[in-house]
């Protein structure tokens, strides 16, 4: 199985600032990572598919970025309606694993 | 609009069996795959299960193989995962999510429902 390592586990920021969360995979997995927001008691939502491609309707602030076994995801201002937590997923292979979350806090 | 709705959770004696369905709406379900994702409490996610458009290819996750099996009705436009032989730690949210066409990344996901299993 592909584990996914995110790093940190959690982060403590202020509105506007520059927040980067990375995932890595235990193997190659190409670009086969998405990313997601979730917050309490919500499903997740997805934001980034195919590693670098901003789903439709997210904002611009986050990007994705990284390709084999590496991977980052930045939010460049954080906003109020950003605190949550984010997880990567990967989809190379079965089974599907995401990574263990990072929780970004307000600082 | 796409639309996913999970009905079916509860509370279920160890041992037991639940079937968990999701509805689906706004999009022309036989041509996206399909899953299951579990959160338990306080956790992170868990990927379940899988299953392709036509029904013809299904995955699942270790913890589960043999003990659940998924499936889908394309003229009801409805997902299901029946679950046996359920322990306690298969107690958690347990949300349906569509697949973006040509990859297993989650597009959209219902609310969850949550199944407790507990004696």
């Amino acid at each position: 199985d592909i584990q996914m390592t995110q790093s940190p586990s959690s982060v403590s920021a202020s509105v506007g600032d520059r927040v980067t969360i990375t995932c890595r995979a235990s193997q190659g997995i190409s670009n086969w990572l998405a990313w997601y927001q979730q917050k309490p008691g919500k499903a997740p939502k997805l934001l980034i598919y195919a590693a670098s491609s901003l789903q439709s309707g997210v904002p611009s602030r986050f990007s994705g970025s990284g390709s084999g076994t590496d991977f980052t995801l930045i939010i460049s201002s954080l906003q109020p309606e950003d605190f949550a937590t984010y997880y990567c997923q990967q989809s190379n292979s079965f089974p599907l694993t995401f990574g263990g979350g990072t929780k970004v806090e307000i600082k | 609009e796409v639309q996913l709705l999970e009905s079916g959770g509860g509370l279920v004696q160890p041992g037991g069996s639940l079937r968990l369905s999701c509805a689906a709406s706004g999009f022309t379900f036989s041509s996206f795959a399909m899953n299951w994702v579990r959160q338990a409490p306080g956790k992170g996610l868990e990927w379940v299960s899988g299953i392709v458009g036509s029904g013809g290819s299904i995955n699942y996750a270790d913890s589960v193989k043999g003990r659940f099996t998924i499936s889908r009705d394309n003229s009801k436009n409805t997902l299901y995962v029946q679950m046996n032989s359920l322990r306690d730690e298969d107690t958690a949210v347990y949300f349906c999510a569509k697949a973006r066409s040509g990859s297993w990344q989650f597009d959209y996901w219902g609310q969850g429902t949550l199944v407790t299993v507990s004696s």
